[in-house]
């Protein structure tokens, strides 16, 4: 049974409006991911973060935010949402051992739909 | 031309038959070689990781790893219809450790016919 959580698991909601994408874990781990997956299409990083206070940008550019100030937590904000913002976003969390592969594991993810 | 190159299928074989998955990526950096299982509205699990070049195997899947070729396989033995997924391979330079997430491809979708 995967221990990271994401809710909602589906959200539509309507253009402009303020969302915020939960994801814990209980593995205790540091490392945390944002992805996003199109229907058909790769799965993109959007953001992570080595711990507690650090989040840095992923290689697919998004208008989302993150924080992290619990380890355990790193929710996901859109401002104001748009119909572009229509996906699936993936939540996962790893180890962060620079000695050997750490295996990332995801979340349910929770498919977002903006009107 | 993308990193990585997966046919998203749909695949579909009967059961029982042996299944080859494939990948070809262009970034020799890769180093790490990754197969995630990903059912229908469930987030992707780990199904099996290769070091560099050579085969794993675990139960009936194998995976194998040319990095001369630049090309990836999962082979699925005696398939069953509980393994109708989207198979996603996945890459990495680093342990993670370092900054960067993975490289996936766009997944196949495999259907497994009873």
């Amino acid at each position: 049974e995967a221990d990271i959580y994401q809710t909602p698991r589906y959200l539509v909601i309507g253009t402009g409006k303020k969302i915020t994408l939960e994801c814990s874990q209980t593995m205790g781990h540091d490392k945390m991911y944002w992805y996003q997956q199109d229907p058909g299409m790769e799965l993109h990083l959007i953001h992570y973060s080595y711990g507690v206070n650090s989040t840095e940008k992923g290689d697919l550019s998004s208008e989302s935010t993150v924080s992290r100030i619990r380890t355990e937590h790193f929710p996901l904000t859109l401002e104001s949402a748009r119909p572009s913002h229509t996906s699936q976003y993936l939540c996962a969390s790893s180890e962060f051992r620079t000695s050997s592969y750490n295996e990332q594991f995801f979340g349910p993810g929770t498919r977002l739909t903006v009107l | 031309q993308k990193e990585v190159e997966q046919d998203p299928g749909p695949l579909s074989v009967p059961e029982g038959a042996i299944v080859s998955l494939n990948c070809t990526y262009s970034n020799s950096a890769f180093q790490y070689f990754m197969w995630y299982r990903q059912y229908s509205r469930k987030g992707p699990e780990l199904l099996m990781y290769t070091y560099s070049s050579g085969n794993k195997e675990d139960g009936r899947f194998t995976a194998q790893v040319d990095k001369s070729s630049k090309y990836i396989s999962l082979f699925i033995r005696d398939s069953q219809p509980s393994d109708s997924a989207t198979y996603l391979c996945a890459m990495s330079d680093d342990s993670g450790g370092g900054a960067d997430g993975l490289t996936f491809g766009k997944g196949t979708h495999l259907i497994i016919q009873p």
